[in-house]
């Protein structure tokens, strides 16, 4: 069964900082991984997919790299701004094809 | 505009009762999913469905009832058996076999 875990659990930085946020799979065969955004109280947003056959995917300030062989993926936020608070989410496809959602990193930039 | 609505936005039921949540897209979408999150935690699934008049359990259905008599809408009953139904709830669609999912803004419930 595919488990995903995200650390840190929350996250608070100043505003121009480089972060990067970690997501973790059990089962790395896995064809492609998700990071969405979500905002309190508000349903989720698509960030960056990337398929197994890439090793990053960039959207302007974001960067997120899958490595299958270590079950691992990262989301690269750079030169962070107050409007990048919310929660980070990483999914990856689990049983029955259905995505496996993990915790999510609450994220506050300070200003 | 296109996309996927979800009412009501703010819920509230009391111990025993049956709610019913709706969900509707205009997408065109195959599929549409049920996901609940606890604070904190991230989603679960709840049901899905792949086509019209039909659908499959997810990781937490019990409690839960679903149906998809039309392509646009997956209402969600939670029903008096289900012992802890205070949380949020999302419904998400995508077309057949597509991993990206679009989400709807979500509905709270809360009992009292």
């Amino acid at each position: 069964k595919q488990e995903v875990t995200q650390i840190p659990a929350a996250l608070s930085v100043p505003e121009g900082e480089n972060l990067v946020l970690n997501c973790s799979f059990t089962d790395s065969a896995i064809y492609n991984l998700q990071w969405f955004r979500q905002d309190p109280g508000k349903g989720l947003t698509s960030l960056l997919l990337i398929q197994s056959s890439q090793r990053e995917q960039t959207s302007g300030r974001l960067n997120a790299s899958l490595d299958k062989s270590s079950g691992r993926s990262t989301l690269y936020i750079a030169a962070s701004q107050p409007g990048d608070s919310a929660t980070y989410l990483c999914a990856a496809p689990g049983a029955g094809n259905m995505l496996t959602f993990g915790g999510g990193t609450r994220l506050m930039v300070k200003p | 505009d296109g996309g996927i609505t979800q009412s009501p936005k703010y819920l509230f039921r009391k111990e025993g009762q049956n709610v019913t949540l709706s969900c509707e897209q205009n997408l065109n979408h195959d599929a549409m999913y049920w996901y609940r999150q606890d604070p904190g935690q991230g989603l679960r699934l709840i049901y899905y469905s792949q086509i019209v008049n039909d659908f499959q359990k997810g990781d937490i259905a019990e409690g839960y009832s679903v149906s998809r008599e039309k392509k646009e809408s997956f209402p969600l009953t939670v029903t008096s058996a289900q012992k802890n139904p205070t949380a949020f709830y999302l419904c998400a669609s995508s077309t057949q076999g597509s991993h990206t999912q679009y989400f709807g803004p979500g509905t709270r419930l809360t009992v009292l």
